[in-house]
């Protein structure tokens, strides 16, 4: 089944310690993204890659790293969490848009991180 | 960064009503995208649009690409208790095709 698959869905973590939430896609997809999801604030991008060893900052990148050594995984990792960094977290992948065109990305099912 | 105005915020409306809501950016967009995402669930594409004018439909969904280029529509006719859930617009930000960006989201209740 063509998919992103996060893990882990649910993380509870304390101030500081560092952490990974990995992603996988099995779609051979270019593109993919990392997003927060914040009640009142929709979804924000956090980093986005276009092709293996290429990532680039979206809106919301402070106190995150990605990195894309493989073409199929993602990985965020928040080197030291803070209570703010308490969100609902997607990955997200597609393949390269045509042009100015985007064919809209596939989402994993959430990774819900709090940090105490 | 880029931003994208979606409306209304919520709705509560009767199973059997048809919905329509829209999203506005201050910028063309050369895609607009639809998804519908569920309580503990990621967004699903739901409708994805080229060209402006377009009219796509899924099912009982029909959205459609705004002629100016700056706005989209989302209809849903005869609506279901399982239509429920978060709807966003979506569409390339300022920096190229890659990173989208999305409205915050109409939030659909359906009465029985």
């Amino acid at each position: 089944e063509a998919q992103v698959t996060q893990n882990p869905r649910y993380l509870i973590t304390v101030t500081g310690k560092k952490l990974t939430v990995t992603c996988s896609q099995n779609m051979n997809h270019e593109y993919m993204s990392w997003y927060r999801q914040d009640p009142g604030l929709g979804l924000r991008q956090i980093y986005y890659s276009m092709n293996v060893e290429v990532t680039d900052k979206g809106d919301v990148p402070e106190g995150y790293k990605v990195s894309r050594k493989e073409k199929r995984n993602f990985p965020l990792i928040l080197e030291s969490p803070s209570p703010n960094q308490t969100s609902l977290y997607f990955c997200a992948s597609s393949h390269k848009g045509q042009g100015a065109f985007h064919y809209g990305y596939t989402f994993g099912s959430g990774t819900r991180l709090t940090v105490v | 960064g880029q931003q994208l105005n979606q409306s209304p915020q919520s709705m509560f409306i009767q199973e059997g009503e048809d919905v329509s809501m829209n999203c506005t950016s201050s910028s063309i967009f050369n895609t607009w995208l639809w998804y519908k995402q569920e309580p503990g669930e990621g967004p699903v594409l739901l409708i994805a649009l080229y060209k402006a004018g377009e009219l796509t439909s899924n099912g009982r969904l029909t959205a459609q690409f705004g002629i100016t280029r700056k706005d989209s529509f989302l209809n849903i006719s005869a609506s279901i208790p399982s239509d429920v859930g978060i709807y966003f617009c979506a569409g390339p930000g300022n920096s190229g095709n890659t990173p989208l960006v999305f409205g915050k989201g109409t939030r659909l209740s359906v009465i029985a």
